[in-house]
């Protein structure tokens, strides 16, 4: 079992409606978790990290975290056409403290 | 502050050679994490180190693989006699405290391709 879990897609959504990325770990002690977006051929680049169980907003961006379920998600309001990119979930910590363990990336298209 | 650097850019390499990837982290930053990824695969821890320590390389392949990161100078992966299998993109990221969930900055990334 991957300890961190990502449908790979693609998830195609209309241009301004809501994209909901969807992650699920293994490690119930993992402790932080990340979302990265990469565009074809960069590196990762951050968007928000969540610890607490509960919903964290910045703009059009909220993180939601169920510990209860080991849930992560990511939900993009009024989604454009450059968000499409491939969305990275990373967790941090459980029984290994040193890495983060990153999913295989959703890639994400919002069409015009 | 300049980000994370990460050089060469590109870099080709026949079967047989070394290739020898280097990462400057954030200023301020002394924790570094090594990564691969493969075309649309997701990123793939390989080693993370601070300053002349390796902390934890258990996702490094045990041969023709090394990583250093020494007082002085950027942190380098090397990988020895390279195989087709290697080509892939490897990206460094650096955090400034590396533990409980600190955010890692990534480079551009090193593109390998190995003939």
């Amino acid at each position: 079992q991957k300890e961190v879990e990502q449908n790979s897609g693609p998830l195609s959504v209309p241009e301004g409606a809501i994209a909901s990325l969807n992650c699920t770990y293994s490690d119930r002690g993992s402790q932080s978790f990340f979302w990265y977006r990469q565009y074809s051929g960069k590196s990762p680049e951050l968007i928000m990290f969540i610890y607490s169980n509960g919903d964290k907003e910045d703009g059009r961006f909220t993180a939601q975290l169920n510990k209860a379920s080991q849930y992560v998600s990511l939900l993009i309001r009024d989604s454009q056409p450059s968000d499409s990119a491939t969305y990275l979930c990373a967790g941090f910590g459980g029984y290994n403290f040193n890495k983060f363990y990153f999913g295989s990336g959703t890639k994400l298209n919002v069409k015009p | 502050n300049a980000g994370v650097m990460q050089n060469p850019r590109h870099l080709v390499r026949r079967r047989g050679q070394e290739a020898r990837l280097r990462c400057s982290p954030m200023k301020g930053h002394s924790h570094v994490y090594w990564y691969r990824q493969l075309p649309e695969e997701g990123l793939k821890f390989m080693v993370y180190l601070q300053k002349e320590n390796i902390i934890d390389e258990s996702g490094m392949p045990k041969e023709r693989f090394s990583a250093e990161f020494p007082k002085e100078g950027p942190s380098i992966l090397r990988i020895q006699q390279v195989v087709r299998g290697d080509s892939a993109a490897y990206f460094c990221a650096s955090s400034p405290m590396g533990r409980g969930g600190d955010t890692q900055y990534f480079g551009p990334g090193t593109r390998l391709t190995v003939l």
